[in-house]
């Protein structure tokens, strides 16, 4: 009964370096979310993806970073040229359908930048 | 524009009393609102979920009360054990998950 997979659980990135989030969802759900989460506060919406297609990307700042979810394959959540800001925990949820909102999430990647 | 807000950032409770934690929505026009728990170094674990055309709603040891008057829900947990303790959101679903800062229970023997 595989869950929502993300990888990898922990990530260290130098300021300047790339860094690449991955979210296999569960078996079945086509949708996805990205939140992202700073200590001792709630999770913010980044973006919300179906298979090949973007839906909402209204909480992903507009420089550096970017999110797809190819036909096959994980999803993914890049981020260009990290600074000491982007240091959080990264959580990839997945659903069902567009209807079906209970979604479930991963264990979340925690991004340190140096 | 859209929040989700919990009125209480730590509740603190013994063993076996049930605890309330609260939330208040802004959006009259959700319709869809999730409680999760998130435990240190984990990611959210899905406990309830309600929708706007029922006002309470019981799971394990759980309920959840929705008032659409004030926009206010509730999550009540019953007989609280220490495997209670965790963080605990309230997302409205209206469109996106919206989460709010949550409010840490504490359960001690």
């Amino acid at each position: 009964n595989a869950g929502v997979m993300q990888n990898p659980r922990h990530l260290v990135r130098r300021r300047g370096q790339e860094a690449r989030l991955r979210c296999s969802p569960m078996k079945g759900h086509s949708h996805v979310y990205w939140y992202r989460q700073l200590p001792e506060e709630g999770l913010k919406f980044m973006v919300y993806l179906q298979k090949e297609n973007i839906i909402d990307e209204s909480g992903m700042p507009k420089e550096r970073f970017s999110a797809e979810f190819p036909k096959e394959g994980p999803s993914i959540l890049r981020i260009q040229q990290v600074v000491r800001g982007d240091s959080a925990a990264y959580f990839c949820a997945s659903s069902k359908a567009e209807g079906d909102r209970g979604a479930f999430f991963g264990s979340g990647t925690q991004l340190s930048v140096l | 524009g859209e929040s989700v807000g919990l009125h209480l950032p730590t509740l603190s409770v013994q063993e076996g009393d049930n605890s309330i934690i609260n939330c208040a929505y802004s959006n009259s026009a959700s319709d869809y609102f999730i409680w999760y728990k998130q435990e240190s170094g984990k990611g959210p674990q899905f406990i309830i979920d309600i929708r706007s055309n029922m006002d309470k709603r019981q799971g394990q040891r759980v309920t959840v009360l929705l008032n659409k008057t004030v926009k206010h829900l509730s999550l009540q947990i019953a007989a609280t054990q220490p495997g209670d303790s965790a963080v605990y959101f309230c997302a409205d679903g209206f469109q996106k998950l919206v989460f709010g800062t949550g409010t840490r229970l504490l359960v001690s023997p």
